[in-house]
């Protein structure tokens, strides 16, 4: 089955800088890498998703690149806020079989 | 208008004894989910329903048993709770089974087995 695996899992960045997490799978069939943020306390919500079809997508402040060849893919936060502070999980699947989740970001904010 | 609402929010139990925890979803889903989520954080899926029919289960024991009894609603009853049980579990639906669905998550149900 499907492994994803999740770097670094705690994150410090001073306010206006960027942060990037680094996800990588295992099963070359995987079309669909969405990003969960969950605040603390509170349920993950999805923030961007990305298809192997495309290589890179982008939202504001948000962008997510795919490497299908290499299969990692990564988040990049720029100009990092404070309300940006949460854990991140990357996550993958294909067809029918199930989400699986990487272990997650601990993303700090410093103001 | 919440999209995906799971009861209780808090639940604070003995070993050995059995309880329910309940999830409703009002987007008109047609796949429902449960998922784990340890004190490490890690979020493991469970079970997934589909149009009331069992589609994923997870090597969960057989202690968890899933129930749907319409589409909008996944339930969630679990026997003789272990303390390996304690940890945050997470309703979530989506639009279809397969594919590139986004899950929509309900506000979780913090089970803590003492």
């Amino acid at each position: 089955g499907e492994n994803v695996e999740q770097h670094p899992s705690t994150l410090s960045v001073q306010e206006g800088d960027s942060a990037v997490i680094k996800c990588t799978y295992s099963d070359s069939a995987s079309n669909y890498f969405p990003w969960y943020k969950q605040e603390l306390g509170k349920r993950p919500q999805l923030i961007i998703d990305i298809r192997s079809n495309v290589g890179e997508k982008k939202d504001q402040r948000i962008a997510v690149t795919l490497n299908k060849t290499a299969k990692h893919f990564s988040l990049h936060i720029t100009e990092t806020q404070p309300e940006d502070s949460a854990v991140y999980f990357c996550a993958a699947k294909s067809g029918n079989t199930p989400l699986v989740f990487g272990k997650g970001t601990r993303l700090s904010v410093i103001a | 208008d919440t999209a995906v609402s799971q009861t209780p929010k808090y639940l604070v139990t003995q070993m050995g004894n059995d309880k329910s925890i309940k999830c409703e979803q009002n987007l008109g889903h047609d796949t429902m989910y449960w998922y784990k989520q340890d004190s490490k954080k890690f979020l493991k899926i469970m079970f997934s329903y589909n149009n009331k029919e069992l589609i994923i289960n997870e090597t969960v024991p057989n202690r968890f048993s899933p129930k749907s009894p319409d589409k909008a609603h996944l339930n969630l009853h679990i026997n003789s709770l272990e303390l390996g049980d304690s940890a945050v579990y997470f309703c979530a639906s989506s639009q279809y089974h397969g594919g590139h669905n986004e899950q929509f998550f309900g506000p979780g149900t913090r089970l803590t087995v003492l």
